[in-house]
């Protein structure tokens, strides 16, 4: 079956104490992404990337790092997470194509609380 | 100015109206435009895209203005199952890759 994972779906940690959150995808998708969703925000996006070894800031990158070293996998680390990353966050991943990007999947949602 | 607008909502209709919701965004340069949905508490997916001559699928029907930079959504004949909060994205501009997202209408249809 086509889709996007993300582990873990939920996650209790305290400030400071450093955390990944993986993705991984199995269409051979060039295209991966991560957004957080904040009530009255919206998705708003954190890192994306274009394809291995290749990637880019969004609107909201502060306090996170990702990185592309294979095609399927895009974690999203924390290094010392703050209450204000206390969020619902998504990854997802798409094809690339001349023109740009296509149609996204979405993983089913990490809920991250820092206390 | 947020990049792209939508208006919050709720919007609270009868099953069997006919809704429809606007979109604007700002930067002129986008190239291309799509409606999601998401459920709540769920993953957004993917309603339709939105094409320069307007396009149609079963109820819903997508229309883009790139004159007055907004993109609309009509539902027809709602149903119960048509509640959801209803995504704008709009792609491109400065980058191909550059996405973004509006903060979503929420719809509720009642019996």
């Amino acid at each position: 079956e086509a889709q996007v994972t993300q582990n873990p779906r939920y996650l209790i940690t305290v400030t400071g104490k450093k955390l990944t959150v993986t993705c991984s995808q199995n269409m051979n998708h060039e295209y991966m992404s991560w957004y957080r969703q904040d009530p009255g925000l919206g998705l708003r996006q954190i890192y994306y990337s274009m394809n291995v070894e290749v990637t880019d800031k969004g609107d909201v990158p502060e306090g996170y790092k990702v990185s592309r070293k294979e095609k399927r996998n895009f974690p999203l680390i924390l290094e010392s997470p703050s209450p204000n990353q206390t969020s619902l966050y998504f990854c997802a991943s798409s094809l690339s194509r001349q023109g740009g990007v296509g149609e996204q999947f979405f993983g089913p949602g990490t809920r991250l609380t820092v206390l | 100015r947020k990049e792209v607008e939508q208006d919050p909502g709720p919007f609270n209709v009868p099953e069997g109206a006919t809704v429809a919701f606007n979109c604007t965004y700002s930067n002129s340069a986008s190239q291309s435009f799509f409606w999601y949905r998401q459920d709540c508490r769920k993953e957004p997916k993917l309603l339709m895209s939105v094409y320069s001559s307007g396009n149609e699928d079963g109820r819903f029907t997508a229309q883009l203005n790139r004159a007055s930079q907004y993109i609309s959504l009509l539902i027809r004949d709602s149903k119960l199952s048509d509640s959801a909060t209803y995504l704008c994205v709009v792609k491109g501009g400065s980058s191909a890759s550059k996405i973004i997202f509006g903060s979503g209408t929420r719809l509720s249809i009642r019996p």
